[in-house]
């Protein structure tokens, strides 16, 4: 399996401007994560589906912050408008649901740059 | 104060060190603790994976868990270069609609 594929790796945009992040998680893996990391507050999480379902979504900073999981081998995650404070490190992470939550396998991430 | 606590670092060894890495936590319902380990400009990956109060051990690796003071440790040995990473720690506890709770992580830089 390739794992857990973002895109794109790099967005550099400009402030008021949409921005999407794509997820494709491993093949058969029921949970899915949105992360973000910044080196002022580490690794948070944003939103996490069950079986494309959204479970959790009180990570979510505003409501300029969207994810939607329309199947179950591909998710997104929006930013509209898009502020130089969203700046950070996104990483999509999916996990089987025989092992919970824990054991979970990130993707390589989406470095955003707003400027 | 936050759930789960981790020194920031960074933390500098040279090669063949001990090194001693920990986290302290709030929530006496967390059984599970997990350390995962992401090098520069890549996602994190699991290292090691505790239940409960005891110590585990892999290779150079051992994880050890205090549940009564509420703190976990990683402990390496023979410390190598390729061990130069950021070490998160991650805690779980299993209860539906609950997920992992990251600390912040900790800055390694083993030197040759």
């Amino acid at each position: 399996d390739a794992g857990v594929i973002q895109s794109p790796r790099h967005e550099v945009t400009e402030m008021g401007q949409e921005v999407t992040l794509r997820c494709k998680p491993i093949s058969g893996h029921d949970y899915l994560f949105w992360y973000r990391q910044t080196m002022m507050r580490g690794l948070e999480l944003l939103i996490y589906f069950n079986n494309n379902v959204p479970i959790d979504d009180s990570g979510m900073p505003e409501d300029r912050f969207s994810a939607k999981m329309p199947n179950a081998s591909f998710s997104t995650l929006k930013i509209q408008p898009s502020e130089p404070r969203d700046s950070a490190v996104y990483f999509c992470a999916s996990s089987l649901e025989a092992e919970l939550t824990d054991t979970q396998y990130f993707g390589p991430g989406t470095r955003l740059t707003v400027l | 104060q936050k759930e789960v606590e981790q020194d920031p670092g960074p933390l500098s060894v040279p090669e063949g060190a001990i090194v001693s890495l920990n986290c302290t936590y709030s929530n006496s319902a967390f059984q599970y603790f997990m350390w995962y380990r992401q090098y520069s400009r890549k996602g994190p990956e699991l290292l090691m994976y505790t239940y409960s109060s005891g110590n585990k051990e892999d290779g150079r690796f051992t994880a050890q868990v205090d549940k009564s003071s509420k703190y976990i440790s990683l402990f390496i040995r023979d410390s190598q270069p390729s061990d130069s990473a950021t070490y998160l720690c991650a805690m779980s506890a299993r209860q539906a609609g609950t997920a992992l709770i990251f600390g912040k992580g900790t800055t390694l830089s083993v030197s040759s």
